[in-house]
């Protein structure tokens, strides 16, 4: 059964740092990967898709990359500005029957201090 | 575009009482799902649709039903509401069952 995890549970950092958020599952076998960030008492924004033939997708400050083959993916977030604080969540798409699935990490919640 | 969007916000009900919470997207997204959310357990898949009259079960059904009338949209439906399904609900779509998926608002339900 694929797992998802995602270490640190919790991140305070300065604002400024440049900072890297870890997710890791079970099983290579994936269809794509996704990073979402969720504000409290909020939704879930999509933040970057990578499919498994990629390495990384860019958007603006974020980074994403993904290695299959070790089951990881990090998420990079460039000079951390006070309105990143936020739950990051990452979860992965399998193949299959149930290929829309998604199966969730319990997140990072981050905290940039002023 | 609204995207995907929740009603209602926030409910409470009684146990045994039953409702249903709507879900619409106007993306023209083949593919939507339903998830719950609790602390300490994540986020996990109730039911999903891969088109109008399609359904299937996901990790956590019972208790819940849904439907796929249309595309745009995707109630779920509680028959008997019990405490353990306080929860918050997120509806959810994509173009199609790989692709990137969108969430809406959130259903914030307590059942007492």
């Amino acid at each position: 059964k694929q797992e998802v995890t995602q270490i640190p549970a919790a991140l305070s950092v300065p604002e400024g740092e440049n900072l890297v958020l870890n997710c890791s599952f079970t099983d290579s076998a994936i269809y794509n990967l996704q990073w979402f960030r969720q504000d409290p008492g909020k939704g879930l924004t999509s933040l970057l898709l990578i499919q498994s033939s990629q390495r990384e997708q860019t958007s603006g400050r974020l980074n994403a990359s993904l290695d299959k083959s070790s089951g990881r993916s990090t998420l990079y977030i460039a000079a951390s500005q006070p309105g990143d604080s936020a739950t990051y969540l990452c979860a992965v798409r399998l193949y299959g029957g149930s290929q829309g699935n998604l199966i969730f990490g319990k997140g990072t919640k981050l905290s940039v201090k002023p | 575009n609204a995207g995907v969007t929740q009603t209602p916000k926030f409910q409470v009900l009684k146990t045994g009482q039953s409702m249903t919470l709507q879900c619409a997207q106007d993306m023209n997204h083949e593919y939507m799902s339903w998830y719950r959310q609790d602390p300490g357990m994540g986020l996990r898949l109730i039911h999903y649709s891969v088109g109008a009259g399609i359904t299937d079960q996901g990790e956590v059904p019972n208790g819940y039903n849904v439907s796929r009338s249309t595309t745009e949209d995707f109630p779920l439906r509680l028959l008997s509401a019990a405490p353990s399904q306080t929860s918050v609900y997120f509806c959810a779509s994509s173009y199609s069952g790989g692709g990137e998926q969108f969430f809406g608002p959130g259903t914030r339900l307590t059942v007492l």
